[in-house]
């Protein structure tokens, strides 16, 4: 969905370094997530936000941080990358009060991160 | 664990139907079914979603079972574009992690000439 950009799209970098991800959005939803995909696997949650004070742990968030710098901006932080972190990094963003109100998440195009 | 369970590959003719079926037996008054697919690697992308009664948009068309123990999902001219993997997810509206996706293995969906 063009209207949620992941930046960079790829991203190759060794093991120790520090890597930020990058997500906007211009749906104006308060809500935002970041999964990653593990090849032949679903995605899984490694945190998500409500708005720009509440941030949640996911099922995977060890080795993670977060900022939510806005409620357009959510940046997924890996402090000290490792290689088991290789991997596709979606965010996605949802609007519980949204005409569906279902809280539909819409997804970005997704970064591939290599961690050597 | 994704509360549902899809095979895990189909295969289907051009122009054909496309059914996708999904087991949800555990089901929960208040979830809906979704369905997402992801085209290679690519975002997953939203498709359709329902409660109870069935729904059709401009993509496809949801059946649910009036037990709501099962559902299908049905892409009525599949083309080679609709080459994808298909997510069946069960979950609340609304309510912290309770609403948040649980992606299983999805059905691998192979569309041929």
């Amino acid at each position: 969905d063009a209207d949620v950009t992941q930046t960079p799209r790829n991203r190759i970098t060794k093991t120790g370094k520090r890597i930020m991800l990058e997500c906007s959005q211009t749906k104006g939803h308060d809500r935002m997530y970041w999964y990653r995909q593990d090849p032949g696997l679903g995605l899984r949650l490694i945190y998500y936000s409500f708005d720009v004070k509440d941030i949640n742990k996911g099922e995977i968030s060890d080795g993670y941080s977060v900022s939510r710098q806005a409620q357009a901006k959510f940046s997924l932080s890996l402090e000290s990358a490792i290689p088991n972190q290789t991997a596709l990094y979606f965010c996605a963003t949802s609007d519980p009060n949204g005409p569906s109100a279902t809280n539909t998440q819409y997804f970005g195009p997704g970064t591939r991160l290599t961690v050597l | 664990d994704a509360k549902t369970t899809q095979p895990p590959s189909m295969d289907c003719a051009e122009g054909r139907a496309a059914n996708l079926p999904c087991n949800h037996s555990t089901i929960s008054g208040n979830e809906y079914v979704y369905w997402y697919r992801q085209i290679h690697s690519q975002g997953p992308q939203y498709i359709i979603h329902g409660l109870k009664n069935n729904e059709t948009n401009e993509m496809a068309s949801l059946i649910i079972t009036e037990d709501r123990k099962s559902s299908t999902l049905i892409l009525p001219h599949a083309t080679l574009r609709d080459t994808a993997v298909y997510y069946c997810i069960v979950r609340v509206a609304y309510g912290g992690s309770q609403g948040n996706l649980i992606f299983g293995k999805g059905t691998k969906l192979s569309v041929k000439p």
